[in-house]
């Protein structure tokens, strides 16, 4: 089976500007997260859909963080514009909503794109 | 604030040697994850740990859970180059399966 696909794996950019993140989760994963780890620091949830819809987007930044997951398969996160403070890695997680709850429970990682904020 | 407290935060040691790593937490879980994360990778789930006292082992991987479903522990019997990484503990908290993570423990295992 075919894991977490992200892509760019690697990303430079300059303040101020603009960067999109791709991801495309496991074949029939109903929920898709994304989040943000700093170095040096655990994984930050971002905003988590099932289907295509958001479950929670509480700690997105919205004056400039955006994603969707228009047909509940793949998604896109983008950042317009860019601060300093973005400079993370951009994680993207799936898990399932079908089989035992100790399954639904089980988040499978891509293996994310290091973005760097000149 | 961190919501879940991991210590050591690294940890270098010897081929041979023993460890534990602690991942503290004033809040309740229903569930709580360990995962490893290699450079350049996203984490791997190791355990999933969900009766208070509960004890879990993954070969010389052991892993416990509080009574009280707010810490947790995990320690390596004869630590191997091989479990050099960055080992992350995660809380579930509610429905929707959602996982706070803690800062976690970076592990260098020397030969």
């Amino acid at each position: 089976e075919a894991g977490v696909a992200q892509s760019p794996r690697y990303k430079i950019i300059e303040k101020r500007q603009s960067v999109a993140f791709w991801c495309n989760p496991i074949s029939g994963h109903a929920t898709l997260y994304w989040y943000q780890q700093i170095l040096g620091q655990g994984p930050k949830l971002l905003i988590q859909f099932q289907n295509n819809g958001v479950v929670d987007d509480s700690q997105l930044p919205k004056d400039r963080f955006s994603a969707e997951r228009l047909k509940g398969v793949d998604s896109t996160l983008k950042i317009q514009p860019a601060k300093l403070e973005d400079s993370a890695v951009y994680l993207c997680a799936s898990s399932s909503t079908s089989g035992r709850w100790l399954a639904k429970n089980i988040q499978y990682f891509g293996a994310g794109t290091r973005l760097s904020v000149l | 604030t961190q919501l879940l407290e991991q210590s050591p935060q690294f940890l270098s040691i010897q081929e041979g040697e023993n460890l534990t790593v602690y991942c503290n937490s004033s809040s309740v879980f229903s569930s709580l994850q360990w995962y490893r994360q290699e450079p350049g990778e996203g984490p791997v789930l190791l355990v999933t740990v969900v009766t208070g006292g509960e004890v879990k082992k993954l070969k010389r991987l052991t892993f416990q859970f509080g009574d009280a479903r707010k810490d947790s522990s995990l320690h390596i019997t004869a630590a191997q180059p091989g479990d050099t990484g960055l080992y992350l503990c995660a809380g579930a908290r509610g429905y929707g399966n959602k996982l706070v993570f803690g800062a976690g423990t970076i592990l260098r295992v020397k030969s």
